[in-house]
């Protein structure tokens, strides 16, 4: 267990549909990092947030959005889904940005049909 | 723009053999080098972690070195198991930006056969 927790693990649904990946830092990590990971492809990076405040963004469609609550937890809506956005999508948490203690989660499977 | 290449794509091997793992990079200055292992399925695993002034990280039977001059950095793995097969990816982290968004590489697929 890295202590990163992403939740759910699993997810089908149907394009046009809209849903929400859920991630807990590891305990004392205030930065989180979203990745997606589409087949035989490697990691793209998506955003950043730090603290509650978003401090990057990579290649993330309109479509999706994330934020980090005050407690540090964060969630990534993607919305009017595609049979393109089927994918893992990585959690990835650090004690704050530069660090290099990066811890990754163990991943959501999205499957849109 | 800031590049992580990983050669070979993809490697077999036999069970009980050595075998090296090359990452370039781009990325300039950068704060640190890491390579993670990754099973299919789930999310990548540290395996050692560089910064700019380190020549050699050990962790088991992986061995990471550094050239900075020369901006790569190759993963040297030894007495391979099966479980060793996996993805093997390279991720340097920039010394500055702000943001210290890495970048990854593509990775390299090692499978080990019996």
């Amino acid at each position: 267990d890295s202590g990163v927790t992403q939740t759910p693990k699993h997810l089908i649904t149907a394009t046009g549909q809209r849903v929400t990946l859920r991630c807990s830092p590891r305990s004392g990590d205030l930065s989180v990092y979203w990745y997606q990971q589409s087949l035989d492809q490697g990691l793209q990076f998506l955003i950043q947030y730090y603290n509650g405040e978003e401090r990057a963004k990579g290649n993330i469609l309109e479509r999706f959005s994330a934020q980090q609550f005050p407690d540090l937890h964060s969630e990534l809506n993607l919305s009017s889904l595609e049979l393109g956005d089927s994918a893992l999508y990585f959690c990835a948490s650090s004690v704050a940005p530069g660090n290099y203690g990066y811890t990754f989660g163990s991943g959501t499977r999205l499957t849109v049909v | 723009k800031n590049q992580v290449e990983q050669s070979p794509q993809s490697l077999i091997i036999l069970e009980g053999k050595n075998c090296t793992l090359q990452c370039n990079y781009t990325v300039s200055p950068f704060s640190n080098l890491r390579w993670y292992k990754q099973d299919t399925g789930r999310g990548p695993v540290s395996l050692t972690i560089m910064t700019f002034s380190e020549n050699t990280k050990s962790n088991g039977r992986y061995t990471a070195t550094l050239d900075a001059d020369t901006k790569q950095s190759s993963l040297h793995i030894t007495a391979s198991q099966l479980s060793d097969s996996a993805s093997y990816i390279c991720v340097v982290s920039p010394l500055s930006g702000g943001s210290y968004i890495p970048t990854f590489g593509r990775g390299t697929s090692l499978i080990v056969h019996p």
